[in-house]
């Protein structure tokens, strides 16, 4: 149980364009979603954090108009990366909680990833 | 000073060693602990959760916490090539406050 996957896993695009990951909790309702951002040998850096239904609230330096957070449903979160620039290459990570009561709705699921390169 | 630390590592052991990372954190109000696995190019991987003080154990992984150090270790026993990997050690502090605090992973690398 507990299983989220990332779509794409890989994406590579042309600086300037869009990118649009998907996050899906596949076998649970996800209460919140989280999107982190990892660079090599470094651990995660949480993103946002999202909530089905209601806006994402970010964490303090990153761009929201940079990084929109769709969560429209409870087993879908979307991260879209707007006009990328070479400097948005990166491995993007989702996460979910599940929606049940106690332990286990503190600790999150994660994604697969999706690596990003922007050249 | 970070809330959590945590040794990078690299840790190097020979197949069949017992395997101890741990974390140190600052915050006494965390009471919900995780550890996580991370292959090269991978999501974490949830392998143990405990609440508050004392041991859990799950095959050959053992968690560990002592609230009163404010120290929480996994140990693995009979260690294995494939367990070669980035463990996190993660924490919060409260039922319902879901957003963790990482660690910044251990990297153990496992030897046949």
């Amino acid at each position: 149980g507990a299983v989220v996957s990332q779509h794409p896993s890989r994406v590579i695009c042309k600086s300037g364009t869009s990118v649009k990951i998907e996050c899906r909790s596949l076998d649970f309702q996800a209460t919140t979603m989280f999107w982190y951002r990892q660079f090599p040998k470094q651990s995660l850096m949480l993103m946002a954090t999202s909530n089905e239904g209601s806006k994402a609230t970010y964490e303090q330096g990153v761009e929201k108009d940079k990084f929109l957070i769709n969560h429209a449903s409870l087993t879908l979160s979307t991260l879209t990366v707007t006009s990328a620039h070479p400097e948005d290459s990166s491995f993007y990570i989702c996460s979910a909680t599940d929606r049940g009561f106690g332990i286990a709705s503190e600790t999150q699921y994660f994604g697969p990833g999706t690596r990003l390169l922007v050249l | 000073q970070k809330e959590v630390e945590q040794d990078p590592g690299p840790l190097s052991v020979p197949e069949g060693a017992i395997v101890s990372l741990n974390c140190t954190y600052s915050n006494s109000a965390f009471q919900y602990f995780m550890w996580y696995r991370q292959y090269s190019r991978k999501g974490p991987e949830l392998l143990m959760y405990t609440y508050s003080s004392g041991n859990k154990e799950d095959g050959r992984f053992t968690a560990q916490v002592d609230k009163s150090s404010k120290y929480i270790s996994l140990f693995i026993r009979d260690s294995q090539p494939s367990d070669s990997a980035t463990y996190l050690c993660a924490m919060n502090p409260k039922t319902g406050f879901q957003k963790l605090v990482f660690g910044t992973g251990t990297r153990l690398l496992v030897s046949p």
